[in-house]
């Protein structure tokens, strides 16, 4: 079956730092990867998403994510880090399926 | 904005009540899921409707059903409501050519389910 995990159910950064969100899947057969993003008391938002056209992926808001095979990894980055990126986080995968299998989330906290 | 809309957004229910959920799904779209996300966990997979045919079940139990109509809308259905089934329950819909992957799945804001 298939699983995600996320590394560090909570980071915190200064505004302005590198975000590094990791997330590693576990699959034989590479699915496709979601990032998506939750605002307090909101649904998910899609950041980007993984369908093996490219394995660097740039979504909104300055986000992007490089899937690494040979380490089933999809880490979501951003070179600089802006208050307004607070939020929770997920990694969520996909095969076979229109179901995603989500991991348990990553808040992100942005510290002035 | 993804299109995809719930109500109602939040409600209570006692314990051994039945609750029904409302979604409509972005315009144009044929595939539908429900997701429980409880509180500080990831969202959950509870089922998925295709065409108005129920396309996969997660791990929940059948006291836990849905409904797709023709105009691609949905229903999810909790009935003898546990304490534990409070949570944030949220629809998704993306267009499936077949029943492939790698569509765009957008969400919907959630309804927020209190059981008392």
């Amino acid at each position: 079956a298939q699983s995600v995990t996320q590394l560090g159910s909570h980071v915190s950064v200064s505004e302005g730092a590198l975000v590094l969100l990791r997330c590693n899947y576990s699959s034989s057969v590479p699915p496709y990867l979601f990032w998506y993003v939750q605002y307090p008391n909101q649904g998910l938002q899609l950041l980007l998403k993984y369908t093996s056209a490219a394995t660097l992926v740039k979504g909104i808001n300055g986000f992007e994510a490089e899937f690494k095979k040979s380490e089933t990894s999809f880490h979501l980055t951003k070179p600089s880090a802006h208050m307004s990126d607070a939020a929770e986080y997920f990694c969520a995968a996909q095969g076979g399926s229109e179901k995603l299998v989500f991991g348990k989330g990553t808040k992100l906290t942005v510290n002035p | 904005e993804t299109g995809v809309t719930q109500s109602p957004t939040h409600l209570i229910k006692t314990r051994g009540q039945q609750v029904t959920l409302r979604c409509s799904s972005q315009s144009g779209h044929n595939t539908v899921s429900w997701y429980q996300q409880a509180l500080g966990q990831g969202p959950q997979f509870i089922f998925q409707y295709y065409r108005e045919e129920e396309n996969g079940r997660g791990n929940f139990p059948p006291r836990f059903s849905g409904l797709q109509f023709p105009n691609y809308s949905s229903e999810l259905n909790v009935n003898a409501l546990e304490l534990d089934d409070s949570a944030l329950y949220l629809c998704a819909s993306s267009l499936a050519s077949s029943r492939s992957s790698g569509n765009t799945i957008y969400f919907g804001e959630g309804s927020w389910l209190t059981v008392v």
